[in-house]
């Protein structure tokens, strides 16, 4: 199974600010990542597919970059609403694995 | 609007039994591949489990493979997950989800485009 790595494991940053999460894979999936946000409560939204196209109804202040084993997720201009989980996700080798999570909160 | 709602979840010992249901709605049930994934309370999540639209392939994770089984009615437009032999570490919440479906290509993309809200399984004495 292929691992997925986050770092790091909190951030904390200002609103209106910029965030970069990163994802590591243990080999390479190619282009094959999606992101996902989870609010306390709630079941994980998609956000970025194919690495950096973004998914249905998300905000152009999401945006995913990097092929191979190494991928980031920047959040422009941060709003309180984007405080959040946010997971990778490697769908390149069966079967579909997970990363741990990093935690954005409020700084 | 795409819409998936799981039931069934609740206490049980170990070594009980439990079936999760999820009802879906706001697409063409029968064109897409359907996922389980779970999360315990705390934690990241897991894939438990997919199967084909015309529930002829079928796959499981290791950690639940030969106590859970994933079926559909197309009929029903529901998606089920039956698990048997429970253990407190299949403690979590479930999610049923939808396979993203390529039909330029006519393959799945094994990300996740839609969700249900979860429904919690507590196995405990």
């Amino acid at each position: 199974e292929i691992v997925m790595t986050q770092s790091p494991a909190t951030l904390s940053v200002s609103p209106g600010e910029r965030a970069t999460l990163s994802c590591r894979a243990s080999q390479s999936v190619s282009s094959n990542l999606a992101w996902y946000q989870q609010k306390p409560g709630q079941a994980p939204r998609l956000l970025i597919y194919g690495a950096s196209s973004r998914a249905t109804g998300i905000s152009v202040r999401f945006s995913g970059s990097g092929s191979g084993t190494d991928f980031t997720l920047t959040i422009s201009s941060l709003q309180s609403e984007d405080f959040a989980v946010y997971y990778c996700q490697q769908y390149k080798h069966w079967p579909p694995s997970f990363g741990q999570g990093t935690r954005l909160e409020i700084k | 609007q795409v819409q998936l709602v799981e039931s069934g979840g609740g206490l049980v010992k170990p070594g009980g039994s439990l079936r999760l249901s999820c009802e879906a709605s706001g697409f063409t049930f029968t064109d897409y591949y359907m996922t389980w994934i779970r999360q315990a309370p705390g934690k990241g999540l897991e894939w438990v489990s997919y199967i084909r639209s015309s529930g002829t392939s079928i796959d499981y994770a290791d950690s639940v493979k030969g106590r859970f089984t994933i079926s559909r009615d197309n009929a029903k437009n529901s998606l089920y997950l039956q698990m048997n032999s429970l253990r407190a570490e299949d403690t979590a919440v479930y999610y049923c989800a939808r396979v993203r479906y390529d039909f330029v290509w006519g393959s799945p993309e094994y990300y996740f485009d839609y969700w249900g809200q979860g429904t919690l399984v507590t196995v405990s004495s």
